[in-house]
């Protein structure tokens, strides 16, 4: 299966640490984007990433949170000095090529909960 | 900024039972996409409309892009209990923005 791969699936962390969310995008995708999902509520886009670049970071909080797509692994997210309110499942997608015409296919999240 | 608004919020419907559900948009959008997403899972793609007008059945799922380029609705035909799940329209501009989602459950 060469979907979207996002791990940890769940993530424990108390306040205070650092959180880090890994995203292996769908072979030969090279956009990733990550939202976050509060319950009962839909996804908020966070930010866009092509391989070694941020696109699109309108959607993240200005301090603690960053992204990174390297040319080799993963695309990170990192959430340092996490507290409560970052509890929520974050989900990472990819697309063939950018813009209007290419629907991003999604990973199954990780569950991030703050003790 | 952007805002879709989808309704229902939710649906209880009976199996067998056809539904719809629509979202709509103050801005125009030339790309618009329904999704379901699962408990615990991702979402997962049902349609991509492109097309203003558009009619596009996948199944027993229709959906149609408004001729505004406003609006989208997602009909499902005779629902099943796996159907359940929640729904969601969004639109792709350079990025892309979901709805609120609309929760179905279907009893058997």
């Amino acid at each position: 299966n060469a979907g979207v791969m996002q791990n940890p699936r769940h993530l424990v962390r108390r306040r205070g640490q650092e959180a880090r969310l890994r995203c292996s995008p769908m072979k030969g995708h090279s956009h990733v984007y990550w939202y976050r999902q509060l319950p009962e509520e839909g996804l908020k886009f966070m930010v866009y990433l092509q391989k070694e670049n941020i696109i699109d970071e309108s959607g993240m909080p200005k301090e603690r949170f960053s992204a990174e797509f390297p040319k080799e692994g993963p695309s990170i997210l990192r959430i340092q000095q996490v507290v409560r309110g970052d509890s929520a499942a974050y989900f990472c997608a990819s697309s063939l090529g950018q813009g209007a015409i290419e629907p991003q296919h999604f990973g199954d999240g990780t569950r991030l909960s703050i003790l | 900024g952007q805002q879709l608004n989808q309704s229902p919020q939710s649906m209880f419907i009976q199996e067998g039972e056809d539904v719809s559900m629509n979202c709509t948009s103050s801005s125009i959008f030339n790309t618009w996409l329904w999704y379901k997403q699962d408990p615990g899972e991702g979402p997962v793609l049902l349609i991509a409309l492109y097309k203003a007008g558009e009619l596009t059945s996948n199944g027993r799922l229709t959906a149609q892009f408004g001729i505004t380029r406003k609006d989208s609705f997602l009909n499902i035909s005779a629902s099943i209990p796996s159907d359940v799940g929640i729904y969601f329209c969004a639109v792709l501009n350079n990025d892309m923005r979901f709805g609120a989602g609309t929760r179905l459950t279907v009893k058997p």
